[in-house]
């Protein structure tokens, strides 16, 4: 979606360094969802932030939400070869959450 | 397994062909979502049910689309007369609030 704009569209590090995954938007955050996906299967939930400044993390992902910069983050620390997949944000931007907009996703090699 | 499950997870069908995809949602969470994704692509969203009611639907979504979820428990998605641009990946969801869980997703492909 042009509404929402991930970057980098692919990304490939060493096992052990870190990384980071934006996602910014050309309207109003209303929330933040970030999702991980393997090839061919469903999504999977890492986090919603809903308030400007929020900090989100579990196990070496941290997201954080710029309610001014209608933008989020994703950081992975010491990044791992099973952090390998497609990382997905969508935006809720009615304010609703009935319908997320997504990104285009980034893809995460990670070379052990 | 108590996440979303959907059904089935693979079809291959004929132009022209009906399907109908199942999900069943999460216990006791009464939104409903169907999105579709095509490679390479993020999810699109299709339709939205609070409990047994449709409230939200996309302008994307031709009239060959039809989803209900009768009961307000599982869903169905079905395509009539299918073409070749139909095939993608169909993803249910579910939610009590605003955290959205996907199942793993059906997908389709039409020859």
């Amino acid at each position: 979606s042009q509404e929402l704009e991930q970057s980098p569209q692919s990304l490939i590090v060493q096992e052990g360094k870190n990384l980071t995954i934006n996602c910014t938007s050309s309207k109003t955050l209303y929330g933040l969802y970030w999702y991980k996906q393997k090839y061919g299967e469903g999504l999977i939930f890492l986090m919603m932030l809903q308030k400007g400044g929020e900090e989100k993390s579990h196990e070496k992902i941290t997201a954080k939400l710029d309610e001014k910069k209608q933008q989020s983050s994703l950081h992975i620390t010491a990044s791992q070869p099973s952090h390998a997949g497609i990382y997905l944000c969508g935006a809720d931007l009615s304010g609703s959450a009935r319908q997320l907009t997504f990104g285009s996703g980034t893809q995460l090699t990670v070379l052990p | 397994d108590t996440g979303v499950s959907q059904d089935p997870r693979h079809k291959i069908t004929k132009r022209g062909q009906n399907v109908t995809f199942r999900c069943d949602p999460i216990s006791e969470h009464n939104r409903l979502y169907w999105y579709r994704q095509t490679l390479g692509q993020g999810p699109e969203f299709l339709t939205y049910f609070q409990n047994e009611a449709q409230l939200e639907k996309s302008r994307l979504l031709s009239d060959r689309f039809s989803a209900e979820r009768p009961k307000g428990s599982f869903s169905t998605l079905e395509i009539q007369r299918t073409e070749q641009g139909d095939s993608a990946m169909y993803l249910c969801a579910s939610s009590l609030l605003k955290e959205l869980f996907f199942g793993e997703g059906s997908r389709l492909t039409v020859l």
